[in-house]
């Protein structure tokens, strides 16, 4: 299986802050990258796929990007309904996810 | 608009037999493929498997021998059953859709349900 680890754990950052979540994948999974993003008691939901292109409904402050096997998240200025937990998912196999990123409001 | 909602039993006996619901609207089973997807609390997530369109099923590796996927397109069901449950089973279980180009990527998910399996 095709392994993701996502760093760091948790982060915390201040409201208009830009942060960044990491994702590396075991293996050349080329673009077929998602993110997800996990509100406290509600299901993921798809923020990003093809490691750079934005679901329908995201907001701009959200992008993606890849280097090799390593991927990364951004966003661009910090907003308060961005506290999540955040999810890298590869899909060029039987999919597996990351362990997630859980973000916080300094 | 697109809808899926898992239903089944809160808590299950350890060594029973688990079985879950997904009931979808607002596309077809025979459009879209349809995967369960689990979660123990505050862990990760883990694909246990996938119900293709055309009828057939894959299943994650590590819990093939337990489990069993199937629907009913009629209805707009699908079904999850996994026997021999363990403590380690208790998790959050959610139905999700799969990408109309790629069936293991997920744009649409159920609010899941809790299952513990405890004596």
């Amino acid at each position: 299986d095709i392994r993701m680890t996502q760093s760091p754990a948790s982060l915390s950052a201040s409201l208009g802050e830009a942060v960044n979540f990491e994702c590396l994948a075991s293996e050349d999974i080329y673009s077929d990258l998602a993110w997800y993003q996990q509100k406290p008691g509600k299901s993921p939901q798809l923020l990003i796929y093809n490691a750079n292109s934005l679901q329908n409904g995201v907001p701009s402050r959200f992008s993606g990007d890849r280097s090799g096997t390593q991927f990364s998240l951004k966003i661009n200025s910090l907003q308060p309904e961005d506290v999540a937990t955040y999810f890298c998912q590869q899909y060029n196999n039987y999919p597996t996810f990351g362990s997630g990123t859980k973000l916080e409001i300094k | 608009q697109v809808q899926l909602k898992e239903s089944g039993p809160g808590l299950v006996h350890p060594s029973q037999t688990l079985s879950l619901t997904c009931t979808v609207s607002g596309f077809s089973l025979t459009n879209y493929h349809v995967s369960w997807v689990r979660q123990p609390p505050g862990k990760g997530l883990e694909w246990m498997g996938v119900m293709w369109t055309g009828g057939r099923t894959a299943y994650n590796s590590l819990l093939k021998s337990r489990l069993t996927i199937s629907r009913d397109t009629s209805r707009g069901q699908v079904f999850l059953e996994m026997n021999s449950l363990q403590t380690e089973d208790t998790a959050s279980y959610y139905c999700v859709r799969g990408f109309y180009s790629h069936y293991n990527l997920f744009d649409y998910w159920g609010q899941g349900v809790m299952v513990t399996v405890s004596s």
